[in-house]
This record gives C-alpha cells, sequence and structure tokens, in this order.
C-alpha cells in the first residue's frame, strides 16, 4: 500500500527566513509520480510540481526548489527567503505509475504561516 | 479559460439525508476525480470518472456515487448521510493520455448535523 508522511504539522517562520518542508513516502512500485500541492484559504489544492521515480535531478523554480532522494524515499521542499503570501498548507502525494497520476495519495499536509 | 468549477461552495444537511455535488471541470477536460478532504486531513481519493463511467475507485462506502455526463461533467451523491461525511469535497479535472497535472476546483464544504 502506499503512504506518505509529512511529520511537521505545523510550521511558523518569519518573512525571509528558509524553510524545508520534509515529505517521507512508501510504495512497493518501481515507477510513480510524486507531487507537491499548495492549499490556500480558499481551499484549491494549487500544483507546483510532478516528479517520476526515474527523474532524480533536483528542480529550482525561483524561490522554490525540490530534493528528491529515492535512498531515503523522502522529497522534500524548500522555500528560499519566504513571504506572507507563501502562509498556506502544502500536501506532498504519491502516485502509481498506472494511474498516471490521477490517483493520488496524500500526506496529511503542513501548515506554513510566513510572519511579516 | 474556466478552470474547474463546483456547486454549491457550502451545503449543510441533516444525518440521513442525501446529497448531490456538481463539478464542471476545466476545458478541454475529459476525466473527472473526486476527493474528500477531512478537516485538518490530506485529501482521500473517492473516484474517477472518465467515458460516463467510473474508472477507478477508492476505498469509500457504496453510498458515495458518480455520474458524469457526455460534456464532462460530474456529479457526486452520498446517500444516508453520517456525522463523519462533513469534509471539503474537492473535484479534479484532467486530459485522459495527456499526462497533465489534475486542476482541481474550490470545493463544496458538506456540513452534516
Amino acid at each position: 500500500a502506499q503512504k506518505v508522511t509529512q511529520a511537521q504539522t505545523e510550521i511558523s517562520v518569519v518573512e525571509k527566513e528558509d524553510v524545508t518542508l520534509d515529505c517521507v513516502y512508501e510504495t512497493r512500485d518501481t515507477t510513480y509520480y510524486l507531487f507537491w500541492y499548495k492549499q490556500p484559504p480558499s481551499g484549491e489544492l494549487v500544483f507546483l510540481i510532478r516528479r517520476n521515480s526515474f527523474d532524480e535531478q533536483n528542480e529550482i523554480s525561483g524561490r522554490y526548489s525540490w530534493n528528491f532522494q529515492k535512498s531515503t524515499s523522502s522529497f522534500n521542499f524548500t522555500i528560499t527567503a519566504s513571504q506572507v503570501v507563501d502562509s498556506a498548507v502544502y500536501f506532498c502525494a504519491l502516485s502509481e505509475d498506472k494511474n498516471a497520476g490521477n490517483m493520488l495519495t496524500f500526506g496529511g499536509g503542513t501548515r506554513l504561516m510566513v510572519k511579516p | 479559460d474556466a478552470g474547474v468549477t463546483q456547486s454549491p461552495t457550502h451545503l449543510i444537511k441533516t444525518r440521513g439525508q442525501q446529497v448531490t455535488l456538481r463539478c464542471s471541470p476545466k476545458s478541454g477536460h475529459d476525466t473527472v476525480s473526486w476527493y474528500q478532504q477531512a478537516l485538518g486531513q490530506g485529501p482521500q481519493f473517492i473516484f474517477q470518472y472518465y467515458e460516463e463511467e467510473e474508472r477507478q475507485r477508492g476505498n469509500f462506502p457504496d453510498r458515495f456515487s458518480g455520474h458524469q455526463y457526455p460534456n464532462y461533467s460530474s456529479e457526486l451523491n452520498v446517500n444516508a448521510l453520517l456525522l463523519g461525511d462533513s469534509a471539503l469535497y474537492l473535484c479534479a479535472s484532467s486530459l485522459a493520455g495527456s499526462n497533465s497535472p489534475l486542476h482541481f476546483g474550490n470545493g463544496t464544504r458538506l456540513t452534516v448535523t
């Protein structure tokens, strides 16, 4: 069975601090997809990134970066120089290859609060 | 370009009643998935519809059923409501075979009293 664990339920930082959100996953599949979504107070889940299990290259997009390590089954998300607008709940998710990202198993989420 | 739209935004029902939630997928999308998100938890997959048929289903009882129409819009029906059905219900759409990520709507907040 698949499982995603986000051990940090809530993180509070001051604006401009860097923050890393942890994600650990479990799966028996050799091919799978990993995702991060952001959920602002409006409720909509906003897609941030998708990685397949064969692509361990780290990715940077502006102030966001992701570190994927299959050896530790982790897919961590770092926000550099955090801003108040980054305040939201962030979800890590996993999908088997056969679902091609349509049937997601989500972690419990990490609530990030960025204070001015 | 309209995104995923869901209605209603909020709903209050009594235990034992039935409820229908509606979703219109993003323009160009043909696949609709439904997720249940209890307060303080991550979303859980309910089921997915494609070509008007249920294609995949998560670990939810038969009280949860759905439908997809020829225009790709979808409904989620829940019968014999329980207090534990109170949650945010999220609809997501995608285009089959496109390998595109899911696009989510803002959800319907269901409260069962």
